[in-house]
């Protein structure tokens, strides 16, 4: 079965720069949402979006921006990197309201 | 505040053995609970999930029992394995669209042979 799809897999920045995440998520699946996971944490919610709309809006900096697309795949923008973005990032996508999330492999962010 | 409490923080189970985790919640709108399973590097993968309406879900060697007047939920790995070796989080959600899972702090489970 597709599972959720996150690209890349890991990311190297410098300080001060910019990364996009991107999520595909399980097809006919048409909510995302965005995670963030420090070193021994458990998932922190950055932010959801249904039917492209954003839906919810949990800890997520200033510096971040998401965007759900036309095809239901999301973006992650984030600016002005800072060493505590260092993470794993996790899209998760469901079918309908209230339903099970599937996470995706997630993107390990290190900045330098 | 942590909306939802999970304990132990570390478990260690020998091969055959009951493997337990606990979760308190403190917000009474929550009616969906899944357990989810996280093996390092790996994203989190749904294990078993419960709404407040059934007091115990079982689903193989896994059970989730719920106490909806306590507000704590549980998670049993019977005859548990060396493979079930992972971190566990409890988690808990609201039936709306695009409502986020707010998780426990997770629980590492080290199975012995």
């Amino acid at each position: 079965a597709a599972g959720v799809i996150q690209s890349p897999r890991h990311l190297i920045k410098e300080k001060r720069e910019t990364a996009t995440l991107k999520c595909y998520p399980i097809p006919r699946h048409d909510t995302v949402y965005w995670y963030q996971q420090g070193p021994g944490q458990d998932p922190q919610f950055l932010i959801s979006f249904y039917e492209k709309m954003q839906s919810d809006k949990g800890s997520i900096p200033d510096r971040f921006s998401a965007q759900q697309f036309s095809d239901y795949h999301s973006e992650l923008n984030m600016s002005s990197l800072e060493l505590g973005d260092s993470a794993l990032y996790f899209c998760a996508s469901s079918l309908v309201a209230g339903a099970e999330a599937f996470f995706g492999q997630g993107t390990r962010l290190t900045v330098v | 505040q942590q909306q939802v409490k999970q304990s132990p923080q570390s478990l260690i189970v020998q091969k055959g053995g009951i493997s337990i985790i606990n979760c308190a919640y403190e917000n009474t709108a929550f009616d969906y609970f899944p357990w989810y399973q996280q093996f390092p590097g790996k994203g989190p993968a749904l294990l078993i999930a419960i709404r407040p309406d059934v007091s115990e879900k079982k689903e193989g060697r896994f059970t989730i029992s719920f106490n909806k007047s306590a507000k704590q939920f549980s998670l049993h790995i019977m005859d548990s394995q060396p493979g079930d070796s992972a971190t566990y989080f409890c988690a808990a959600s609201y039936n709306n669209a695009g409502n986020m899972l707010t998780f426990g702090g997770g629980t590492r489970l080290m199975v012995k042979p």
